[in-house]
């Protein structure tokens, strides 16, 4: 089953503006992941961020996570017609070492 | 490149064929993951193996699914009798080895359509 939920299923943008995703999940987690997927190069990792830590950066991305809502966000600034794409948040279940656990994802559309 | 190729990209079969899929890490990567996604869905967990161990079936894998890893590098996902609701793409996935954080890199999956 998802654990993960992403929010908005789906967002629409100018090139040039700011995207913010969301995501809330249900367990304890050791870690988050957010990913892209496009038909042209499937499924990329972007960026994790630990259960201990409250934000992250790397390049335009920036990633928060509040343990205590079980909830994370991404935005993306600056958008460009190239991340047009699928984003995937991700979180291994502290019981478990190996397994991710998905949400459905927000499809992102960078209009030009 | 993600250092994961997967075999075929498509495959079309009719139902009630059995169908294999395989992977192939570049290099050697001591875990590997097969997943499945349906249109609009996240990938969702079918099986891991450490180097050729099986450790983890999710209960989506019926006994009409079976992976192997015979030597702890590629690994084969094979579906018997198949059924419509088999039709999904099917992700190979690996773990840099060493790494206690779990990043994954896909293969690009194969899409699997039954007829």
């Amino acid at each position: 089953s998802q654990q993960g939920e992403e929010d908005p299923q789906a967002l629409s943008i100018q090139e040039g503006e700011n995207a913010t995703m969301n995501c809330s999940y249900k367990t304890s987690i050791n870690n988050l992941q957010w990913y892209r997927q496009n038909s042209g190069r499937g499924l990329v990792h972007l960026i994790l961020i630990r259960s201990n830590e409250r934000e992250k950066h790397s390049g335009r991305l920036r990633v928060t996570l509040d343990t205590s809502k079980k909830s994370s966000s991404l935005l993306i600034t600056a958008s460009r017609a190239a991340d047009t794409a699928s984003y995937f948040c991700a979180t291994d279940d502290r019981d478990s070492n190996y397994q991710l656990i998905w949400g459905a994802g927000t499809k992102l559309i960078i209009k030009p | 490149d993600t250092g994961v190729s997967q075999d075929p990209r498509h495959k079309i079969t009719k139902r009630g064929q059995n169908v294999t899929f395989r992977c192939d890490p570049i290099s050697e990567h001591n875990r590997l993951y097969w997943y499945r996604q349906t249109l609009g869905q996240g990938p969702e967990f079918l099986t891991y193996f450490q180097n050729e161990a099986q450790l983890e079936k999710s209960r989506l894998l019926s006994d009409r699914f079976s992976a192997e890893r015979p030597k702890g590098s590629f690994s084969t996902l094979e579906i018997q009798r198949t059924e419509q609701g088999d039709s999904a793409m099917y992700l190979c996935a690996i773990s840099a080895t060493g790494s206690s954080y779990n990043e994954q890199f896909f293969g690009p999956g194969t899409r699997l359509t039954v007829l």
